[in-house]
């Protein structure tokens, strides 16, 4: 069954750079059946798409977010990563990394991590 | 980009209630329509893809139906592990968008 993880600092500075990364597990990111993306969610507030990306390393962001985003893969590790530069107390959220399979949408989520951005 | 709405923003049900929320789209979506279930503090769980088909081990008091701009929600009788918000999601075209969610608590 496959499981995403995401994992990451709880806590980035104004100004600075978030990383993340999600571990996928049960499965392989390089299939070329999926896509891989990020959506975050503030506090109390609803969900919005970051980006995706293809094993390929094809990418697609928010035009909203484009200019501070970058989403990359490594296939050896089985893992893709999010970095989010110049943020912001307006980038505090949880942080979610999940599957879309075309057509089908994104229906494998992980957990969620919550990112604080706070000196 | 894609501007999704969604009516109402909350409402209160009661166990065994059919409930049904709407979801709007601001363009042509054709049928890329995608709705989540979420508990506090949990992810988002999928529920229905392409508007109307069930993702795997959703039970079928679930339904989700239209095409096009308009889309449909229907819960048929609600169980008390129900009470979440509800958002719908657009993926017909990038940006990806979401609608602002629907709120269902008890009555």
């Amino acid at each position: 069954q496959l499981q995403l993880q995401e994992s990451g600092p709880g806590l980035v500075k104004p100004s600075e750079t978030l990383s993340l990364t999600c571990t996928v597990s049960g499965g392989s990111i390089s299939s070329r059946s999926y896509y891989w993306g990020w959506i975050r969610q503030p506090p109390g507030k609803g969900l919005e798409w970051i980006g995706s990306m293809y094993y390929s390393g094809s990418t697609y962001y928010n035009p909203s977010l484009k200019s501070r985003v970058t989403i990359s893969v490594d296939t050896s590790k089985n893992q893709f990563s999010l970095k989010l530069s110049s943020v912001t107390a307006a980038d505090t959220a949880v942080y979610y990394c999940a599957r879309r399979i075309p057509y089908y949408a994104f229906d494998v989520w992980g957990q969620g991590t919550m990112v604080t951005v706070s000196s | 980009d894609i501007e999704m709405t969604q009516s109402p923003s909350s409402l209160s049900a009661s166990v065994g209630d059919r409930v049904t929320i709407t979801c709007r789209a601001s363009q042509d979506i054709t049928n890329y329509l995608a709705w989540f279930q979420q508990k506090p503090g949990k992810a988002p769980k999928p529920l229905i893809y392409a508007a109307s088909n069930l993702q795997s081990g959703v039970p079928s008091k679930f339904s989700g139906s239209g095409s096009g701009t308009d889309f449909t929600l229907t819960i048929s009788s609600l169980q008390p592990e129900d009470f979440a918000t509800y958002y719908c999601q657009q993926y017909n075209s990038y940006p990806f968008t979401f609608g602002p969610g629907t709120k269902v608590d008890i009555k």
